[in-house]
């Protein structure tokens, strides 16, 4: 069975500041894993996606998260906050090619603070 | 060009009133989904559609029924509405269920607030 949990709830960072949001994941075979942002009032919207090429994937907006095997995480980081990217982020597991298979975390929001 | 959309955004209605959302996708996908995201934010899978056919049919009150006239659209129909449905809806869709294409692509959402 597949899981996905994402710690932190809330992340607060100044702009400029590095953003990390942690997902960590549960699957019985090879994930697909993914992070979608959800900005308000509106649907997610897919940043970057793990499809077992390279592990490090690099996605719209200057984001990127590696793929870390051994500590079955895919961590989003940005180097530099912008005010623009205070939004919901949720990371996404599947074992299937079917999206609908996909299990979602709890979201984490980010706050960026001027 | 909107990639999914949906309608109407927002849906406001009484107890007990039958409505329905209607959703399109332009992407030439051939599988959609219809989501469902509470107060929390928690967004779970209903349905999922694969060229009109049914798929994934999570555990769902059977008031709701989702119609697929062409694989283009994914219409939402929701009978007896109840104060618990009240939640945004999604529809999304994905390329298709083979090959690393298990991305979804979202419409704006419906939220939906039964009275």
């Amino acid at each position: 069975a597949q899981s996905v949990t994402q710690l932190g709830s809330h992340v607060s960072v100044s702009e400029g500041a590095l953003v990390l949001l942690r997902c960590n994941y549960s699957s019985s075979v090879p994930p697909y894993l993914f992070w979608y942002v959800q900005y308000p009032n509106q649907g997610l919207q897919l940043l970057l996606k793990y499809t077992s090429a390279a592990t490090l994937v690099k996605g719209i907006n200057g984001f990127e998260a590696e793929f870390k095997k051994s500590e079955t995480s895919f961590h989003l980081t940005k180097p530099s906050a912008h005010m623009s990217d205070a939004a919901e982020y949720f990371c996404a597991v599947s074992e299937d090619t079917n999206a609908g298979k996909s299990t979602f975390g709890d979201g984490t929001t980010l706050t960026v603070k001027p | 060009d909107t990639a999914v959309s949906q309608t109407p955004k927002y849906l406001v209605t009484q107890m007990g009133n039958d409505k329905s959302i209607k959703c399109e996708q332009n992407l030439g996908h051939d599988t959609m989904y219809w989501y469902k995201q509470d107060s929390k934010k928690f967004l779970k899978i209903m349905f999922s559609y694969n060229n009109k056919e049914l798929i994934i049919n999570e555990t769902v009150p059977n008031r709701f029924s989702p119609k697929s006239p062409d694989k283009a659209h994914l219409n939402l129909h929701i009978n007896s509405l109840e104060l618990g449905d009240s939640a945004v809806y999604f529809c999304a869709s994905s390329p298709g269920t083979t090959g690393a294409r298990a991305e979804a692509f979202f419409g704006q959402g419906t939220r939906l607030t039964v009275v």
